[in-house]
C-alpha cells in the first residue's frame, strides 16, 4: 500500500531553523516532492528529490534517503510568512495514484 | 501564479444538486489532475487525464465524473451532492503524466447546504 507519515504540527521561532520529517512506504518510487500550502490556498511547489542527498534552494533545503524511505525539509531563517502547511508527496511508479500526499505538517512561526 | 486557472472560485449549492468545476492547465501541459481537500484533510486524488484520455483513477465517487476536452481544459462534474462533498477542489497540471512536477490551480471552494 501507500503510506506517508509526517508530524501533524510544529512550532518554531522567527529566525530559527526547523526540520520537517517525512517517511514513506509506496509502491515504487519516482521522486519525492515538497509543497507549501497556506490556509485556503493552492499548494505551491518547493522542491523535488529523486536521488539521495541534499538539494538546496535559498532558505529551503530538502534531503532524501531512498534506502530509509525518509526525507526532510529544512527551513532556515524562519519568517512569519513561512507559517503554512508543508506537504510531502511521493511519485509512486506503481499503483493508481500518480502522486501520493501526506496529510501535511502545519508549521506555526512565532515571534 | 502557477498558470493553472479554475472557475468558479466559490460555489454554494444545495444537497441533491449538480455542479461543474472547470480547469485550464498551464500552456503546454497535457496532463490534468483533480484533487479534493476537505477541512483538515489531506489532498485526495480523484482522477487524472492525459491528452484527452483518462490515465489514472483514485477514490472518486460514482456520483463524480470528469473529462478533458480537445483544447485540454478539463471539467469535474459532481452530482447528487451531499453535505460531505463540501471541500476545496484543486486542479493541477503537468507536462508529462507520471514524472513531472504538478502545478496547482487556486481551487474551487464548494459549499453544499
Amino acid at each position: 500500500g501507500q503510506n506517508i507519515d509526517q508530524p501533524t504540527e510544529m512550532t518554531a521561532t522567527e529566525g530559527a531553523i526547523v526540520q520537517i520529517n517525512c517517511t514513506y512506504q509506496t509502491s515504487g518510487f519516482n521522486g519525492l516532492f515538497w509543497y507549501q500550502q497556506h490556509a485556503g490556498e493552492a499548494p505551491t511547489f518547493l522542491s523535488y528529490n529523486v536521488l539521495d542527498g541534499l538539494e538546496e534552494k535559498g532558505r529551503f533545503s530538502s534531503f532524501l534517503s531512498r534506502s530509509k524511505g525518509y526525507s526532510y525539509l529544512l527551513l532556515k531563517e524562519l519568517q512569519m510568512k513561512d507559517s503554512a502547511s508543508y506537504l510531502c508527496a511521493v511519485m509512486a511508479s506503481r499503483g493508481n495514484t500518480p502522486l501520493v500526499f501526506g496529510k501535511g505538517t502545519r508549521l506555526s512561526v512565532i515571534a | 501564479d502557477s498558470g493553472v486557472t479554475q472557475t468558479p472560485k466559490h460555489l454554494i449549492t444545495a444537497t441533491g444538486q449538480r455542479v461543474t468545476l472547470r480547469c485550464s492547465p498551464r500552456s503546454g501541459d497535457l496532463s490534468v489532475y483533480w484533487y479534493q481537500q476537505s477541512l483538515d484533510q489531506g489532498l485526495q486524488f480523484l482522477i487524472q487525464y492525459y491528452n484527452g484520455e483518462e490515465r489514472a483513477k483514485g477514490n472518486i465517487l460514482e456520483r463524480f465524473s470528469a473529462q478533458q476536452f480537445p483544447d485540454l481544459h478539463s471539467e469535474l462534474n459532481l452530482s447528487s451532492l451531499e453535505l460531505g462533498d463540501s471541500a476545496l477542489y484543486f486542479c493541477a497540471s503537468s507536462v508529462e503524466p507520471s514524472t513531472d512536477t504538478q502545478y496547482f490551480g487556486p481551487g474551487t471552494r464548494l459549499t453544499v447546504l
